[in-house]
């Protein structure tokens, strides 16, 4: 059990609110991802971190950011809501113990509504 | 950037049946990565292939790794509605072993 909890899991809110998306892992493992998963997208990277204050952008990152300020916890933040970020966020985190591995280990999700 | 092309986009089966999907890349394959999902869960790792002629099978889900075609297959023999789900392949972009980006994804659905 990778220990990873997501929250919230269901948010709705206005377009121009600060939103933040909690990721908690229960050990110490060194990479954390955030994903969105869209209808004819699929599954894309945001941003993720190699460790404590290090972090890096993915394929989606315009209007997120994220932080790290200890292991077990990885945030992101969406500064000011838009609609076109309305989906759903996944947490992941890889458990090797080499460091990374691309067997990753899923969170169960944070539904974004954005009015 | 790399692209992960998968087809067929949808499949729906009869139980039963065999059935392969695939997963094309646009770049060089630094290792291939087959996750499944549930409708509203999270995704669960299958299987990792890392090198060329590379095949894994677990219970009645078999995945090949064609390296000179930048692609892989993943096969499902007398599927069962327990199959059904979306079905997404990764892999890791740069080969710096730090993160995956996925596939579009492949819905399955399985008739009893």
């Amino acid at each position: 059990d990778a220990g990873i909890t997501q929250s919230p899991r269901h948010k709705v809110t206005e377009t121009g609110t600060p939103v933040t998306l909690r990721c908690h892992q229960t050990e110490n493992h060194r990479y954390m991802y955030w994903y969105r998963q869209d209808p004819g997208h699929g599954l894309r990277l945001i941003h993720y971190s190699y460790g404590v204050k290090d972090t890096d952008k993915g394929e989606v990152s315009d209007g997120y950011s994220v932080s790290r300020s200890k292991t077990e916890d990885f945030l992101l933040t969406l500064e000011s809501a838009t609609s076109s970020q309305t989906s759903v966020y996944f947490c992941a985190i890889s458990e090797s113990e080499r460091g990374y591995s691309g067997e990753l280990f899923f969170g169960e999700g944070s539904r974004l509504t954005v009015l | 950037s790399q692209e992960l092309e998968q087809s067929p986009q949808s499949l729906i089966v009869q139980e039963g049946k065999n059935l392969t999907i695939n997963c094309t890349s646009s770049k060089t394959l630094y290792g291939l990565y087959w996750y499944k999902q549930k409708y509203g869960e999270g995704l669960i790792f299958l299987m990792m292939l890392q090198k060329g002629g590379e095949e894994k099978s677990h219970e009645k889900i078999t995945a090949k790794l064609d390296e000179k075609k930048q692609q892989s297959s993943l096969h499902i023999t007398a599927s069962q509605p327990s199959h059904a789900g979306i079905y997404l392949c990764g892999a890791d972009p740069t080969g710096a072993n730090s993160k995956l980006t996925f596939g579009k994804g492949i819905t399955l659905s399985v008739r009893p």
